[in-house]
Order: C-alpha cells, then sequence, then structure tokens
C-alpha cells in the first residue's frame, strides 16, 4: 500500500526565508504525488502534483517540488516565504491504479514570522 | 470557491446519536469521496462513489455509511456517535474526465462535535 511520510509536525520560517517541507513516499509502483495546502477553516487546495512527467514541478503560490526516485522523495519548497503561506501543508499519494483515492500524509503546519 | 457544498458547516449532538452529513460536488464531477480528519489520526479516507456506485472504502466504521444520489449530491450517516467521532468530515469530487490525476477538489468540512 501506498503511504507518505511528512517529516516535521510543525516548521517556523522567517518572512524572505527559504521554506522547505519534506515528504518522503512508499510505493511499491510509480506513484502519483500531491502537495496540498489547507488554510484555517478552510478545505484543501492542490498545490501541485507529480504525475510521471517533469520530477520538477511548478505550482500554485511559487511552490515547487522535486520528484527523486532515489531518495523516494517529494520535498516542497518555496524561494522566500511570505506571510500568507502560513497554512498547513499536506503531501499525498494516489495509486497510479486506484481510482483517485488519495493517502495523505501526517501535515505540516507552515508558521511565517516577521 | 471549490464548487463543492457541504453541509451543515457546524454539528453539535449527543453521544448515542446519528446524523447526516451533505455534500454537492462540483458541476459535472461524478466521484464524491469523503475524508475525517480529527488530531489524532489526521486526514483519513473514508469511502469513494462514483456514479452513484460505491468505488473505495477506507476506515470508515460500521456505524458510518454513505450513498450517492442520482442526482450525484452524497450522504454520509454517522450514527450511535462516540465522543471519538468528533472530528471535521471533508468531502471532495474529481474531474468528470480524469481516469486519475489525483486532483481533488474539496468543501469547506462539516464540522462535528459530539458531547
Amino acid at each position: 500500500a501506498q503511504s507518505v511520510t511528512q517529516l516535521g509536525s510543525h516548521v517556523s520560517v522567517s518572512e524572505g526565508a527559504l521554506v522547505l517541507l519534506r515528504c518522503n513516499y512508499s510505493s511499491s509502483v510509480p506513484p502519483y504525488l500531491f502537495w496540498y495546502v489547507q488554510y484555517p477553516n478552510q478545505g484543501l487546495q492542490l498545490l501541485l502534483k507529480y504525475t510521471s512527467a517533469a520530477t520538477l514541478v511548478k505550482g500554485i503560490n511559487g511552490f515547487e517540488a522535486e520528484f527523486k526516485k532515489s531518495e523516494t522523495s517529494f520535498h516542497l519548497t518555496k524561494p522566500s516565504a511570505h506571510m500568507s503561506d502560513a497554512a498547513e501543508y499536506f503531501c499525498a499519494v494516489s495509486d497510479p491504479g486506484g481510482g483517485n483515492k488519495l493517502t495523505f500524509g501526517t501535515g505540516t503546519q507552515l508558521k511565517v514570522e516577521l | 470557491d471549490s464548487g463543492v457544498t457541504q453541509t451543515p458547516k457546524h454539528l453539535i449532538t449527543a453521544t448515542g446519536q446519528r446524523v447526516t452529513l451533505r455534500c454537492s460536488p462540483r458541476s459535472g464531477d461524478l466521484s464524491v469521496y469523503w475524508y475525517q480528519q480529527s488530531l489524532d489520526q489526521g486526514l483519513q479516507f473514508l469511502i469513494q462513489y462514483y456514479n452513484g456506485e460505491e468505488r473505495a472504502k477506507g476506515n470508515i466504521l460500521e456505524r458510518f455509511s454513505a450513498q450517492q444520489f442520482p442526482d450525484l449530491h452524497s450522504e454520509l450517516n454517522l450514527s450511535s456517535l462516540e465522543l471519538g467521532d468528533s472530528a471535521l468530515y471533508f468531502c471532495a469530487s474529481s474531474l468528470r474526465t480524469s481516469a486519475n490525476t489525483g486532483e481533488l477538489f474539496f468543501g469547506e468540512g462539516s464540522r462535528l462535535t459530539v458531547l
């Protein structure tokens, strides 16, 4: 079964600093991988997705992630954090033959400080 | 606005009671998913329906059931409620023509509090 592990339940960065949120996956088949963001009192919103095309994926709001098969990782990065990036971020994996069912990680709460 | 509508937004009830959560998917989306989000369990997949048929089942308790109606809206029924059922219940829908892109559109959730 597919699964993802997010390292660090809370990450704090200064405004303007690099954001790095870590995600490692476990899958018996080439996975589809996703990052979703959840702002307070809202549902989840797709940031970006990897579906076996380019390994470097660009998403919304300046975020990007790189699929590294050798490291089984799909870390999320943003060069310069903004206060509006404060939210909870979820990594998720989908079995390509699994009909869109997503398995989510436990989430990382990002705090951005002045 | 994702286009997915969930009602009610908040619900407070007592142990042993039964509640129904409702979800209207985005226009044209045939798949509906239910997820439970709690502090201790995180985001857990409960069940998926596609065009009225159950497609996949996750960690859904026997006390819970769901269905998708001909107009594609879905309901999640939770019965014999326990304190531990307190959580945020999300509905999501996916693109009609998508075989498996994994892009789910989430509603804002229904927050259930069991006292």
